[in-house]
């Protein structure tokens, strides 16, 4: 079945820092691959997304490329700030999936932006 | 557009009673998510909706959950009878074909079982 595997956090960082969160999965065909942001006390909310290989999805300065050969969709940030301080979810969209929209979710990151 | 609109925002029962979570989608979003969130699990898909259908079910715990959707702008999910282990924070999230299946997410509904 499909599956997405993210870097387990927590992960902090200082303001200004360079931001890593790898994520790699297994599904069948060419999925759709996101990156969703949860914010305190919020609902997810999608923050980038690339529907097919080589596409780079980008957002609010972060960015992530869709590997195929490395079946990797890794988000970066080139300079994180305290507001970035979130869990941030990578998901996957499959056609395998047999449901026409379901998205499979990793477990999620826990980034601390410190002053 | 308001977004997502779930209610109550928070819930606190007694093990034993009701519960019913309350969802309203975006206007003209023809699918509808029900997830749960709980630090030991992460985010569970409970079941989804589309054109007010129930589609896939399979993530329901047991019976004691059910969800509806009696209409394009409304959804409920029951938890009857509720036990501590229920607590959690419930999301709805809806999507339409036109987003590429980018789902929109509510507040969430913060469920307590005592």
């Amino acid at each position: 079945g499909d599956s997405v595997t993210q870097m387990e956090g927590p992960v902090t960082l200082s303001e200004e820092a360079f931001l890593t969160i790898n994520c790699t999965y297994t599904a069948t065909g060419y999925p759709s691959l996101f990156w969703y942001v949860q914010y305190p006390g919020e609902g997810l909310q999608l923050l980038l997304k690339a529907t097919k290989a080589d596409d780079k999805g980008s957002n609010k300065g972060f960015e992530a490329t869709y590997r195929k050969e490395t079946t990797s969709f890794h988000l970066e940030k080139g300079s994180v700030q305290v507001s970035d301080s979130a869990v941030y979810f990578c998901a996957l969209r499959s056609f395998s999936s047999g449901s026409a929209r379901q998205l499979t979710f990793g477990s999620g990151t826990q980034l601390t932006v410190l002053p | 557009d308001a977004g997502v609109i779930q209610s109550p925002r928070h819930e606190v029962t007694e093990m034993g009673q009701e519960v019913t979570l309350r969802c309203k989608p975006i206007s003209g979003h023809n699918s509808l998510f029900w997830y749960r969130q709980t630090m030991m699990r992460g985010l569970e898909l409970l079941i989804y909706f589309n054109n007010n259908v129930p589609i896939d079910d399979s993530g329901m715990p047991e019976d004691r959950f059910s969800a509806k959707m009696p209409n394009a702008s409304f959804s409920t999910l029951k938890i009857q009878p509720s036990e501590p282990r229920d607590s959690a924070v419930y999301f709805c999230a809806s999507g339409d074909r036109t987003s590429t299946d980018t789902q929109y997410f509510g507040p969430g509904t913060r469920l307590t079982v005592l």
